[in-house]
């Protein structure tokens, strides 16, 4: 089945972006969307279709997408968005058919 | 307000049952597809299961395919996951999702989630 790499930790000071990748097979074949998800709450959409903003969602938050690798730019970083962040794609191949998240990556503000 | 409110977690001995269910309120659910997933404690999201607008298309993951069922009442604005032969391993909070068509599918909507927990 298909697989979504995220890496698990990102660390960034204030004012400073974050980049967090999502690398899967042919990702440039798909469409990538990205959650934000604070502890006890439940994941929120930030970004849809590679680097589409959900209204509501703030202009510092961007996709981007390679062939392989699909990136959630978060620009001046702010304590506010430590949080988990987690990639999403549907896969649709011949043997499995269904949604596939990323295992999430943790951005930590220092 | 668009609102999904989920109900029916709780504490189940392996091997149990559970039914989820799903309130949706605020939207014309029945052109919506909807979606469950689950978080264990202090892991990632898992994708568990997919229903059509109509309910004639579900999948599910391949870890519960043939003990987990998937469906909805849209005269009644309720999504459903009738759980059986529960494992430990699928204790997480469990969450119902819309799927927004404009957004290729993403999941714009969810609710707070319910907790299951699998345990004797």
């Amino acid at each position: 089945s298909y697989v979504l790499t995220q890496p698990p930790s990102v660390s960034v000071a204030p004012g400073q972006t974050a980049r967090i990748t999502c690398g899967g097979n042919n990702i440039g074949s798909k469409s990538v969307h990205w959650y934000q998800q604070k502890p006890g709450q439940a994941p929120v959409l930030v970004v849809y279709d590679d680097s589409d903003r959900p209204s509501g969602i703030p202009e510092r938050f961007s996709g981007s997408k390679s062939d392989n690798t699909a990136t959630l730019t978060i620009s001046r970083v702010d304590a506010g968005d430590e949080a988990d962040y987690c990639c999403q794609v549907w896969d649709s191949s011949s043997d499995h058919r269904g949604w596939v998240f990323g295992g999430g990556t943790k951005l930590t503000v220092l | 307000e668009v609102q999904l409110v989920e109900s029916g977690g709780g504490l189940v001995q392996p091997g149990g049952s559970l039914r989820l269910s799903c309130a949706a309120s605020g939207l014309t659910f029945s052109s919506y597809e909807m979606n469950w997933v689950r978080q264990a404690p202090g892991k990632g999201l898992d994708w568990v299961s997919y229903i059509s607008g109509s309910g004639s298309t579900v999948y599910y993951i391949d870890s519960v395919k043939g003990r987990f069922t998937v469906s909805r009442d849209n005269a009644k604005n309720s999504l459903y996951l009738q759980m059986n032969g529960l494992r430990a391993e699928d204790t997480a909070v469990y969450y119902c999702a819309r799927e927004w068509s404009g957004g290729k599918d993403a999941f714009d909507i969810w609710g707070q989630g319910t907790t299951v927990t699998v345990s004797s």
